[in-house]
């Protein structure tokens, strides 16, 4: 069964903590990205990294931080400097080539109380 | 020049109706243009996409419209029905293009179709 993975699918957090959002891909794609939904909102870009061990800052990439260690997996830390992040977070991956295409996850919704 | 201006933000459309929703690009470099559905608490799902060579592509009841010289594209949907009630984006970005790239997103479109 191919695809991305996003868990968990909710997150509850004390205010203060850290959180990391896990995303892996088996699609054998190279490029993979990190957006912030807010309610009723549109996507917004954290991060993206085109090949492992490289990645670069979005639009809002203030308080969150990633690693690409490995070509199919792409985590999210969400740090205590974020200063809203209760959101919903979604990942996608990009096939690149002839049929360059992105798609996404099923998202992690995270609440901090 | 990056940007990607949809329109409207809200849309209700009766059953059976035809809902149109429209983007706008400035950056002509732009040359994959696809449409993504989500529905509440999901991740968006790819609908349909077009390249700039074509003025029209059609899968099932939807359509795109592309007008390269006016640098536009539209979404249809025919013979709308409540099931197609979802939130639709539009995108744009270059393909074949070596380094990181990101695609551009419209703001939205929550469309409702009313039974």
């Amino acid at each position: 069964d191919g695809g991305i993975t996003q868990s968990p699918k909710y997150l509850f957090r004390k205010e203060g903590q850290n959180v990391t959002l896990s995303c892996e891909q088996n699609l054998n794609h190279d490029a993979m990205y990190w957006y912030r939904q807010d309610p009723g909102q549109g996507l917004r870009l954290i991060y993206y990294s085109q090949i492992v061990n490289d990645f670069q800052k979005g639009d809002i990439a203030e308080g969150y931080s990633v690693s690409r260690e490995k070509k199919e997996s792409f985590p999210l830390t969400v740090t205590s400097a974020q200063k809203n992040p209760t959101a919903f977070y979604l990942c996608a991956s990009r096939t690149g080539g002839a049929a360059d295409t992105q798609y996404f996850g099923p998202g992690t919704r995270l609440t901090v109380l | 020049q990056q940007q990607v201006k949809q329109s409207p933000q809200s849309l209700i459309v009766q059953k059976g109706g035809i809902s149109i929703i429209n983007c706008a690009y400035e950056n002509t470099a732009f040359d994959y243009f696809p449409w993504y559905q989500q529905f509440p608490g999901k991740g968006p799902a790819l609908l349909i996409a077009i390249r700039p060579d074509v003025s029209e592509k059609k899968e099932g009841r939807f359509t795109i419209s592309f007008n390269k010289s006016a640098k536009q594209f539209s979404l249809h949907i025919m013979d709308s029905q409540p099931g197609d009630s979802a939130t639709y984006f539009c995108a744009a970005f270059r393909t074949f293009i070596q380094g990181a790239q990101k695609l551009v997103f419209g703001q939205g479109t929550r469309l409702t179709i009313n039974p």
